[in-house]
Parts: C-alpha cells; sequence; structure tokens
C-alpha cells in the first residue's frame, strides 16, 4: 500500500524550531518529487516546498523563504522540513504529498498525500 | 503568490451538475496547462480528481471533469451524488514560484 506518515509536529514557542518528518512506503520513493503543503485551522492549502527526486531542485514559498528547508533521505525513504524562526502564522496542519509524474516527467501534482502533522506556535 | 479565485460555494440538487471556476493569471493558470483539482472532506486528506487540466487519475469517476480557458480553469461534477459534497481546491503550477491553490470550494449536495 502506498503511503505517508508524517510526525514530529507539536505545540512550539514563536521563534523557536521544528523539524518534520515523513516516512513514505510502497513505491519507490527516489523516483518522484515530493512536497510539504500546509493548512491553517478553517483554512484553504498553502504549498510549502518541493524538492526534485534527486535533491537537485528545491523551491519554496515567499512565506517561508529563508526559514524553513526542505531535505530528503532517498536510502531512508523519508522527507524533511527543518522550520526555522517559527511564527504564529506558520500554524497549520502540515501535510506531506507525493509527484504524480515520475522524475523527469512531472505532472505538476500530488497524487498521494498523508494525513498530516498538526504544528501551533504559540507562547 | 496571490491564491487562485474560487467562489466560496456552490450547490446542486442529486443528479444535477455543478461547475467550480479558478481564477488566476497569466503567470500561473494562463501560464502552464498544469492545473489539478482536488476533494477534501473534512478532517480527510485531499484527494486528487484532475491534473494537467482535463485528465483523471484512476478511479476518479467520469463525472468529474475539467476545463481551462484563459486564466480560468473549471471543473465540473456532474450526475451529482452525495458523497460529492466536500470542499474542492484547484491548483496550477507557477513557474519560479511554486505551486498556488485556489481560495476553496464547499459543494453542498441539496
Amino acid at each position: 500500500e502506498v503511503q505517508l506518515v508524517e510526525s514530529g509536529g507539536g505545540l512550539v514557542q514563536p521563534g523557536r524550531s521544528l523539524r518534520l518528518s515523513c516516512a513514505a512506503s510502497g513505491f519507490t520513493f527516489d523516483d518522484y518529487a515530493m512536497h510539504w503543503v500546509r493548512q491553517a485551522p478553517g483554512k484553504g492549502l498553502e504549498w510549502v516546498s518541493g524538492i526534485s527526486w534527486n535533491s537537485g531542485s528545491i523551491g519554496y514559498a515567499d512565506s517561508v523563504k529563508g526559514r524553513f528547508t526542505i531535505s530528503r533521505d532517498n536510502a531512508k525513504n523519508s522527507l524533511y522540513l527543518q522550520m526555522n524562526s517559527l511564527r504564529a502564522e506558520d500554524t497549520a496542519l502540515y501535510y506531506c504529498a507525493k509527484e504524480k509524474g515520475i522524475r523527469r516527467a512531472p505532472f505538476w501534482a500530488f497524487d498521494i498525500w498523508g494525513q498530516g502533522t498538526m504544528v501551533t506556535v504559540s507562547s | 503568490q496571490s491564491a487562485l479565485t474560487q467562489p466560496p460555494s456552490a450547490s446542486g440538487s442529486p443528479g444535477q451538475s455543478v461547475t467550480i471556476s479558478c481564477t488566476g493569471t497569466s503567470s500561473d493558470v494562463g501560464g502552464y496547462n498544469y492545473v489539478s483539482w482536488y476533494q477534501q472532506h473534512p478532517g480527510k486528506a485531499p484527494k486528487l480528481m484532475i491534473y494537467e487540466v482535463s485528465k483523471r487519475p484512476s478511479g476518479v469517476p467520469d463525472r468529474f471533469s475539467g476545463s481551462k480557458s484563459g486564466n480560468t480553469a473549471s471543473l465540473t461534477v456532474s450526475g451529482l451524488q452525495a458523497e460529492d459534497e466536500a470542499d474542492y481546491y484547484c491548483s496550477s503550477y507557477a513557474g519560479s514560484k511554486g505551486y498556488v491553490f485556489g481560495t476553496g470550494t464547499k459543494v453542498t449536495v441539496l
């Protein structure tokens, strides 16, 4: 079964750091780009960051650029998001999502999603 | 990057059709044929319903269809069923800006 399982969320004070993880199974992880998408409580979806299959291409939303770092370990079938200088507006459910297309043939869509890990930034 | 504009709500009776619009700019929706649509039930993760404007992933009913004209994309749900009641989000590739999602539309089956 294709599955993504996020972990690492929790309550953190403003200005502090948190590292999210996403464990992938059921597919060849190093064939696919991966992304983080977040959803604030009662709000819509927001793309946060993405990384290509070989980590050669990385992108960030303007709202997190310079504070968040995405990475992956293909040997461990894992995706990460290092979040520094956290703000109240970063409070959200963070989803890990898989790109539908393979390697150099993306479809620019997210076909598999995890259940999310909640990050709450508050003093 | 501003969110794509969707109507807050849409509704229809069972068996009817509902169409949701998604308006962006020439830097996202109008510039690429990489519009996708997601269905999200309360408390659940989003589910991919349409990709590359009009293609359906395996397992998605053909009641769901997508199209695009200029800077506006649309999702049509034909033959509405109770289980189609959910939030729907469009998304577009936006080049160097990554991806942008729509504001979301709540579909109600009357």
